[in-house]
């Protein structure tokens, strides 16, 4: 199973916003609405941001939003803070009832 | 409280096993999904597998096939995961994690644990 596909990295100025997408075939991302992301600041563990495509957990920002089209998710980060810093990974169910992580994107603020 | 705690970092040399350990607290371990993460230095996110503590059902990536055994033990509400034949390539933070059945979101993690792989 090939990891999904993200930008490498995505930068933006604090108040901007900026889009991450996560890439993937109709067996993951396309075929399932079970698609999250995760923030990992560095030496941190990664934390749940959206669930679902579109579903934020209690206690993270509505700052962040999901969503899909086809084989790409999408996440969106609106405001950008200094404190959006850090990396971005997407996932996905699979076909044959594993998960699959995205390459992971550096989020840079400006 | 919940809480996913992890054994210490480990050392082995080439061609050796190492077994990690990922203490829940009793309702996550009755309730939840357990998954292994790992993270090779400066690299990405990689699932490894899942096990179900109440039934021991294991499903395992393809890449780790026939070198990944994840087990538990129920008195201790306590899952294991076990990597054999290491390589270099096997250099990496290892994270527990868990998942309500069939939510497809890993919502709590462990703190990681560090596994060098050198001779």
């Amino acid at each position: 199973q090939s990891a999904l596909t993200q930008p490498a990295s995505v930068s933006g100025s604090p108040g901007q916003s900026i889009t991450i997408s996560c890439t993937g075939s109709s067996s993951d991302v396309g075929g399932y609405n079970h698609v999250s992301w995760y923030q990992q600041h560095p030496d941190k563990a990664p934390k749940l941001m959206i669930y679902e495509v579109t579903n934020r957990p209690s206690g993270v920002s509505n700052r962040f939003s999901g969503s899909k089209s086809g084989n790409t998710a999408s996440l969106t980060i609106s405001g950008l803070q200094a404190e959006d810093e850090a990396d971005y990974y997407c996932t996905s169910f699979t076909s044959i009832h594993t998960y699959v992580f995205g390459t992971g994107t550096k989020v840079t603020v400006l | 409280q919940e809480h996913l705690v992890q054994s210490g970092a480990e050392v082995k040399e080439p061609g050796a096993s190492v077994k990690v350990s990922c203490k829940a607290s009793p309702y996550t371990f009755t309730n939840y999904y357990i998954h292994w993460v790992r993270q090779a230095p400066g690299q990405g996110l990689e699932w490894m597998g899942t096990i179900r503590p109440t039934t021991s059902y294991t499903k395992y990536a393809q890449n780790f096939q026939g070198r990944l055994s994840m087990t538990r033990d129920t008195s201790t509400s306590t899952v294991y995961m076990d990597v054999s034949s290491l390589t270099s390539e096997d250099t990496a933070v290892y994270f527990c994690t868990r998942e309500c059945p069939a939510c497809a979101k890993f919502d709590f993690w462990g703190q990681g644990t560090l596994v060098t792989v050198s001779s």
